[in-house]
């Protein structure tokens, strides 16, 4: 059984630009949610994604979109990046909603530059 | 927002001793989860305890919960060097329980 796998390990933007990044839910998980984790601050819920439908969304603005495709896979798209996107974007998956403890991937570190 | 603030914000011990960090939160939960982050990396799953328990003991894990107080606590025993990361609590809510609302944090060192 995988875990969850994200790509890329790490990346550099600059401003203005866009970025996808992507994650692997661990086998047997449908449900996959972004975090994004600023530098000494705890994960703050972006969004998830249930059966590739959004069922849920953190205090993101709508440059920060996703999707979730038919094997339980999804993106996370930034549009026109801003130097304070940089954070450390964790992916999440479990089966159904929040009731059960969470798999995360190691992360994709991002750089605005 | 921050549901959750833990304390200490940072703790430092011997290797042998035992670690206690406390979080409180403030609404209505459906549980409560304790993950432990190394170096900036990725989040690892510890324990999860539902708002109807009170105790939950994993290896050298403790884990109790008063939602009367709206406060848990995470107490690792006889800790090791290899201990040593961030710990985080995070609050699924009763009445939204698609996302984890995180802590800020606890930084363990162990020293060996």
């Amino acid at each position: 059984e995988t875990g969850v796998t994200q790509s890329p390990t790490h990346l550099i933007k600059t401003r203005g630009q866009q970025v996808t990044l992507r994650c692997s839910s661990q086998s047997g998980h449908n449900t996959v949610s972004w975090y994004q984790q600023a530098l000494g601050q705890g994960p703050q819920f972006i969004f998830q994604y249930y059966r590739e439908e959004e069922n849920g969304r953190g205090n993101f603005p709508p440059r920060f979109s996703g999707l979730q495709f038919p094997n339980y896979s999804s993106e996370l798209n930034v549009n026109a990046l801003e130097l304070d996107d940089s954070a450390l974007y964790l992916c999440a998956s479990s089966l159904g909603g929040g009731p059960y403890g969470y798999t995360f991937g190691s992360g994709t570190r991002l750089t605005v530059v | 927002s921050q549901q959750g603030e833990e304390d200490p914000q940072a703790l430092s011990i011997q290797e042998g001793e035992n670690a206690t960090m406390n979080c409180s939160y403030k609404t209505s939960i459906n549980n409560l989860q304790w993950y432990r982050q190394n170096s900036g990396r990725g989040l690892v799953h510890l324990i999860l305890i539902r708002s109807n328990e009170r105790e939950k003991h994993s290896g050298r894990l403790r884990v109790t919960l008063d939602t009367s107080k709206k406060s848990s606590s995470l107490l690792i025993t006889a800790s090791r060097a290899a201990d040593t990361a961030s710990y985080f609590c995070a609050t699924v809510l009763t009445y939204n329980t698609d996302k984890l609302i995180f802590g800020t944090g606890t930084r363990l060192q162990v020293f060996p």
